[in-house]
């Protein structure tokens, strides 16, 4: 069966401090890697998307960016966060290559706080 | 780009009480998925919605497709305890790689 690892499951990080969120999936090969976050309330907002090893799609412009350099790994960074980093940050994946026909699986996100 | 209005924000009810939650979509939809997210959790997938008029139930649970294909509704009958969560709406964006999601309905149960 499929799993998604993400960690850790809580950071706290002082502002102008880099950021690194991992994520992996496993049982599944080139699956859809996405990067959400959920900020103070409840609205699911799309970061970054992938549907392959280097290929990254960004949504919003801000201040974060992904990679993806293996096929069931996404990584979310940041050189310097900003209090508006903090949120809730959820990884998810899906197997097809239309998300609209395959649910999104995700992963016990990591809760940041930026101080 | 994709527009989905999902309402009510908040609903809170009384136990054994029913409850519904809408979303609307400002063009015509190929399908529409439901997810549920319990406090302090991840969104799960609950069931995706495909045909027009389609009508699916899970237990205490009726998932409905509008006929026009632009709007769908999740209603929970006599809703217990463990209904608490927040039910999103997701639908394709502007590409073929991602959901976009509603707001969501928080939904509180009081015992």
């Amino acid at each position: 069966s499929q799993t998604i690892h993400q960690w850790p499951a809580t950071l706290v990080q002082p502002v102008g401090s880099p950021l690194s969120l991992e994520c992996t999936v496993e049982g599944t090969s080139n699956p859809n890697l996405y990067w959400y976050r959920q900020a103070a309330g409840r609205g699911l907002q799309l970061l970054f998307y992938s549907v392959g090893i280097g290929q990254i799609s960004s949504e919003v412009p801000q201040n974060l960016s992904a990679s993806r350099p293996q096929d069931r790994q996404f990584i979310l960074s940041s050189k310097k966060l900003l209090l508006s980093d903090s949120g809730f940050y959820l990884c998810a994946w899906s197997r097809l290559l239309r998300t609209g026909d395959s649910p999104l699986h995700f992963g016990n996100g990591t809760r940041l706080t930026v101080t | 780009g994709q527009q989905v209005m999902q309402i009510p924000q908040y609903q809170h009810v009384q136990e054994g009480e029913d409850f519904t939650t809408y979303c609307n979509s400002s063009t015509t939809l190929s399908n529409i998925q439901w997810y549920k997210q319990r406090p302090g959790g991840h969104p799960v997938f609950l069931i995706q919605l495909v045909k027009s008029g389609e009508v699916k139930k899970q237990k205490r649970l009726t998932f409905q497709f509008g006929e026009a294909k632009k709007n769908s509704s999740l209603h929970i009958t006599a809703t217990q305890t463990t209904d608490v969560g927040t039910y999103f709406c997701a639908l394709k964006g502007g590409s073929n790689y991602k959901l976009t999601f509603g707001k969501g309905t928080l939904l509180t149960v009081n015992p």
